[in-house]
């Protein structure tokens, strides 16, 4: 089955750049959305945003002006850029999988399944 | 802060029911597909329940879900030791550009 795998520095500078990707393996990265969401310690879960197999994007409002994702086909991976972070950017960073249903204009679904296993990512100097 | 509302925490004994409740309105819950998440203790979330009721592959019927107007529920019967863990729901909003939320959370606590 489809296994999403996070890697990337677990210790990033305030007001640096954190990056991260997503490597999708078992499976293909196209025909689906691919999302990152974020818990800080102890708290809830945040969605950042998600990248579609041919490029199309969106983002949390909260995060748009420093969020950005890219995807590399050729390499079934996927990856989260997020610029000027500060001590509150501080969260176990996860990747999923979407799937994303529409009935009608006003009538939709979500749900994040696979998950991978998450990593920490700190900001401190 | 998020659109749905979810208690902090409940609790009971190994082999009783405990329920989730997850309170939303009508540009999220009242009008969109539900879904449920299990977060064990320093774990990825897992997918529990989409479409309000489905279970995915794998998932024991202990785990149910229920959408009523603008609030959906989760149940879980036989309750073990290994439910133990924070759960989430999740859904659509349709007056917020991105439209993916999350609940605030619930602990659930095995007696």
């Amino acid at each position: 089955q489809v296994q999403l795998q996070e890697s990337g520095p677990g210790l990033v500078k305030p007001s640096e750049t954190l990056s991260l990707t997503c490597t999708v393996s078992g499976g293909s990265i196209s025909s689906y959305y691919w999302s990152w969401i974020r818990q800080p310690p102890g708290k809830g879960l945040e969605w950042i945003g998600y990248i579609y197999y041919s490029g199309s994007t969106n983002y949390n409002p909260s995060l748009k002006s420093r969020v950005t994702i890219s995807v590399d086909t050729s390499k079934n991976q996927f990856s989260l850029k997020l610029s000027s972070v500060t001590a509150a950017d501080t969260a176990v960073y996860y990747c999923a999988r979407e799937t994303v249903v529409v009935v009608a204009a006003t009538h939709q679904g979500v749900w994040f399944d696979p998950w991978g296993q998450g990593t920490l990512v700190t900001v401190s100097s | 802060q998020s659109v749905l509302t979810q208690p902090p925490s409940v609790s009971a004994a190994p082999g009783q029911k405990v329920t989730i409740s997850c309170s939303g309105s009508s540009s999220n819950i009242g009008n969109n597909y539900v879904s449920w998440y299990q977060q064990l203790p320093g774990t990825a979330p897992k997918l529990l329940i989409y479409e309000n009721n489905k279970r995915p592959s794998g998932i024991p019927d202990r785990f149910s879900g229920s959408k009523s107007g603008t609030s959906a529920t989760l149940g879980i019967t036989g309750l073990q030791t290994g439910d133990e863990a924070d759960y989430y729901c999740g859904t659509w909003d349709s007056s917020l550009s991105a439209g993916r939320v999350f609940g605030t959370g619930t602990k659930v606590t095995v007696l």
